[in-house]
């Protein structure tokens, strides 16, 4: 299997930017695509996609999330950061089943 | 507009089966591309991929767990199946139904998500 690795969390002040990692234990990456998806859930809630194929904006997400990476190393961007961002935040590859998900990464304000 | 809505049987005694249905509305699963697929979570964790189906009855399952699992659809009910067999406390959590597309030969992200029944597993 696939492992991703994404630190446990990450303090912020609101205004300012967030940027979160995810490490894959191998490359996610083909000739065409980059197979790292990005969500984020927030207590009592399900999961919401954010960011597909590692820097594609989901359909109504804010333009302050963005995406970028390839191969094993990829980054979620929040900036600025807002009260309404304060959630867990989860990597997924899909390059090779079975689908793996990061441990996911609390952002929580400082 | 997609939707996705799990019903299961809430609680549920350790080695007994549990049968969870996802049903859906505003796509087709015969589609092409389309998949529907299960998650789980338990309580205060991650996210754990279970198992998905295509719209050509391509199964594929989490190796962790493929012995226990059986998914299946009724593409003329709009409805998709996961059974788990033997479960016990660790089976415990939130059980999600998510959509997925297929490109080329991978599978995307999952696009949309239903909002999750909890089973727990409980003597």
């Amino acid at each position: 299997d696939i492992v991703l690795t994404q630190s446990p969390a990450l303090a912020v002040s609101l205004g300012q930017r967030a940027t979160i990692s995810c490490r894959a234990s191998q490359s996610v990456s083909t000739s065409s695509y980059n197979l790292m998806h990005w969500y984020q859930q927030k207590p009592g809630e399900q999961p919401k996609l954010l960011i597909y194929d590692a820097s594609n904006l989901a359909s109504g997400v804010p333009v302050r999330f963005s995406g970028s990476g390839s191969g094993t190393d990829f980054t979620l961007t929040i900036n600025p950061v807002q009260a309404d961002d304060i959630a867990t935040y989860y990597c997924q590859q899909s390059r090779e089943l079975p689908n793996t998900f990061g441990a996911g990464t609390k952002l929580e304000l400082k | 507009q997609v939707t996705l809505k799990e019903s299961g049987p809430g609680i549920l005694q350790p080695s007994q089966t549990l049968s969870l249905t996802c049903s859906f509305s505003g796509f087709l699963l015969s589609a092409s591309s389309v998949n529907l697929g299960w998650i789980r979570q338990p309580s205060g964790k991650g996210l754990e991929w279970l198992a998905t189906i295509g719209w050509e009855d391509v199964k594929h399952y989490n190796p962790s767990l493929k012995s226990r699992l059986t998914i299946s659809k009724d593409t003329s009910n709009n409805q998709v199946f996961l059974k788990i067999t033997s479960v016990d406390t660790a089976d415990t959590g939130t059980y999600y139904c998510t959509h997925s597309d297929y490109y080329d030969t991978y599978y995307g992200p999952f696009a949309y998500w239903g909002q999750g029944t909890l089973v727990t597993v409980s003597s």
